[in-house]
């Protein structure tokens, strides 16, 4: 079965300085994929970064990166130059196996990490 | 453009009654999923449509039953409602064969049952 574990329930940064969020996961599968996503006090969940089991290289996207760490099953989400915008409440998350057409690939979410970013 | 868009935002209902829930995709997208996610907890999966048929189905009893129509909107009813079923109910959807970035969620149907 799939787990997802975040270990820290929270978290406090500066701002502009960088944070790191620690994921780590279980799974047997070797096709899989993991998410990142904040969640404001609003509830949606908003979309911030992906990596693919496969992939070689960590994924990055504006002043966020993933650090992709196969063999020790760990996906830590690193936020640079943080903001006070980025407070929020963070998620991990998994996609179960390999890539399935026409639907399946549920998505198994950690408890989440609450960012405060400080003055 | 919009995104995924559910109603109602809040509701109130009384232990033992039924409610429906509604979801639209955000466009382009056909395929949709329900979560549910009890306060301070992460998102647990309820299922999953496509092609108006249930795909992939959750931990979660027969009390919770969906459905998706021609236009790709969706609706999760939950029957014979208990105490603990007070979560936010988000959906999200994607498009078919687009897999490398995430599902696009709404803001959430917040229930509460008392």
């Amino acid at each position: 079965a799939q787990k997802i574990t975040q270990t820290q329930p929270g978290m406090f940064v500066q701002e502009k300085e960088a944070v790191t969020l620690d994921c780590t996961y279980d799974t047997s599968d070797q096709s899989y994929g993991l998410f990142w996503y904040k969640q404001p006090s609003s509830g949606e969940m908003i979309f911030l970064i992906y990596q693919g089991s496969y992939d070689e290289q960590n994924a990055t996207e504006g002043r966020y990166s993933l650090n992709f760490q196969k063999a020790r099953k760990s996906a830590n989400l690193v936020i640079s130059a943080s903001q006070l915008g980025d407070s929020a409440m963070y998620f991990c998350a998994m996609r179960e196996g390999r890539l399935l057409t026409g639907g399946g690939n549920k998505l198994t979410f950690g408890t989440g990490t609450q960012l405060k970013v400080e003055l | 453009d919009a995104g995924v868009t559910q109603s109602p935002t809040h509701l109130i209902k009384t232990r033992g009654q039924q409610v429906t829930l509604r979801c639209s995709p955000k466009s382009g997208h056909d395929t949709v999923s329900w979560y549910q996610q009890a306060l301070g907890q992460g998102p647990q999966f309820i299922f999953q449509y496509y092609e108006e048929e249930e795909r992939q189905r959750g931990n979660f009893p027969d009390r919770f039953s969906g459905h998706q129509f021609p236009n790709y909107s969706s609706e999760l009813n939950v029957n014979a409602l208990l105490l603990g079923d007070s979560a936010l109910y988000l959906c999200a959807s994607r498009p078919l064969g687009q897999y490398n970035y995430g599902y696009t969620f709404g803001s959430g149907t917040r229930l509460t049952v008392v």
